[in-house]
């Protein structure tokens, strides 16, 4: 049963700093991999989506890395600012197409 | 773009009351989830439909049943509400399941509350 884990659970970091979140997985048959941003009580906010054949994905101040052998992608955010602040969740798609969350990681950056 | 839409995006429901929720997959879309996401939870999966079919299913409780239509657009049917049921209701869809094309667009889900 694919199990998702992201750490930390928690990130309070000050405004500027560049940031790595970690998601593991332990199945590595998956078919992508996409990283979301959540805002208390809102929706999911896609912000990259990597294909199980990619290695990474960026988008603006955003870099995910995707390492299917050791069952593990990351998300650096470079010079975090405090509009960065929320929830981030990775999602795998694997099996029969449904998404398995992780367990998120609550970023606040401060001002 | 047009987005995935859901209605409705609020829901006050009491308790062992009947709710559904409806889902409109982005145009040309076939595939649907449905997925539940509890207060300071990450969401889970509840079930997915392709081409009008279920596809899989997840922890959905018996109460609970979906359908997709032949438009494309699908219904969550709740029945006899429970407190834990309080949730926040999310659908997804996808141009085709499975391989390169399976990134998922979420609505902004619908937030069910029983009081």
């Amino acid at each position: 049963k694919q199990e998702v884990t992201q750490i930390p659970a928690a990130l309070s970091v000050p405004e500027g700093e560049n940031l790595v979140l970690n998601c593991s997985f332990t199945d590595s048959a998956i078919y992508n991999l996409q990283w979301f941003r959540q805002d208390p009580g809102k929706g999911l906010t896609s912000l990259l989506l990597i294909q199980s054949s990619q290695r990474e994905q960026t988008s603006g101040r955003l870099n995910a890395s995707l390492d299917k052998s050791s069952g593990r992608s990351t998300l650096y955010i470079a010079a975090s600012q405090p509009g960065d602040s929320a929830t981030y969740l990775c999602a795998l798609g694997s099996g029969t197409y449904k998404y398995i969350f992780g367990t998120g990681t609550r970023l606040k950056v401060l001002a | 773009a047009a987005g995935v839409i859901q209605s409705p995006r609020h829901l006050i429901k009491e308790k062992r009351e009947t709710a559904t929720l409806k889902c409109y997959p982005i145009p040309r879309h076939d595939t649907v989830y449905w997925y539940q996401q509890g207060p300071g939870q990450d969401p889970q999966f509840l079930i997915s439909f392709y081409e009008k079919m279920q596809s899989d299913k997840g922890s959905i409780p018996d109460r609970f049943s979906a359908q997709q239509f032949s438009d494309y657009h699908s219904e969550l049917n709740m029945s006899s509400l429970e407190l834990g049921d309080s949730a926040l209701y999310f659908c997804a869809s996808s141009p085709r399941a499975g391989g390169l094309y399976n990134e998922q667009f979420f609505g902004p889900g619908t937030r069910l509350t029983v009081l």
